[in-house]
């Protein structure tokens, strides 16, 4: 199957200060990047969608401004996380799919980072 | 997206079958059946999916209930590294995101 890097695969950072997440297709051109956040014992809760050239939809509550989500090429997507909290604090791991026109677009996971804000 | 319903845990003994069910009632005519797996501190993993036939890969079997109501994942021969979560999902051929449920934990004995 495809492969999906992330990077860092874990960060520590004080509060208040920005984070930035790096999520790459290593064999394949990803049209479209999705990114999700999981807290302890919980599952993976998708915080937006994005696609190669257009801004990120990010589901409902997670603050835009906050979260920048940035899909610049077909490889690369990037996540900041602006003036982070402790509640911050979680796993997050990105995800991609693949070419257009296809009816079925697999998606293919990232490691993920896990990021803690002091 | 239509909903799944999984068991919480399951308990399985090493080389032994271990059968996954999954209850999805209100699957519609186009979504897909998937199933990931996420062992601890680490993205989840593609297992399978299926549209109505049976499936078999070198990962796991998916047998599918006739009316798609309902499915099971089949690991023929658990071994200590199939412990992880496994998230039975639906998606539709459109292909938007996957939404994860809670999944069943599954523990393997040796």
């Amino acid at each position: 199957g495809a492969v999906v890097s992330q990077h860092p695969s874990w960060v520590i950072c004080k509060s208040g200060t920005s984070v930035k997440i790096e999520c790459r297709s290593l064999d394949f051109q990803a049209t479209t990047m999705f990114w999700y956040r999981q807290f302890p014992k919980q599952s993976l809760m998708l915080m937006a969608t994005s696609n190669e050239g257009s801004k990120a939809t990010y589901e409902q509550g997670v603050e835009k401004d906050k979260f920048l989500i940035n899909h610049a090429s077909l490889t690369l997507s990037t996540l900041t996380v602006t003036s982070a909290h402790p509640e911050d604090s979680s796993f997050y791991i990105c995800s991609a799919s693949g070419l257009a026109g296809i009816p079925y677009n697999e998606q293919f996971f990232g490691p993920g980072t896990r990021l803690t804000v002091l | 997206d239509a909903k799944t319903t999984q068991p919480n845990s399951m308990e399985s003994n090493e080389e032994e079958p271990v059968h996954l069910p999954c209850n999805h009632s209100t699957i519609s005519g186009t979504d897909y059946i998937h199933w990931y797996r996420q062992l601890p501190s680490q993205g989840p993993e593609y297992v399978i999916h299926g549209l109505t036939s049976n499936v078999n890969n070198r990962m796991a079997s998916l047998a599918i209930a006739e009316d798609r109501k309902s499915s099971t994942l089949i690991l023929h021969r658990a071994t200590l590294r199939d412990a992880a979560v496994y998230y039975c999902i639906l998606r539709d051929s459109a292909g938007t995101a996957l939404i994860f449920g809670k999944g069943t934990t599954l523990s393997v004995s040796s």
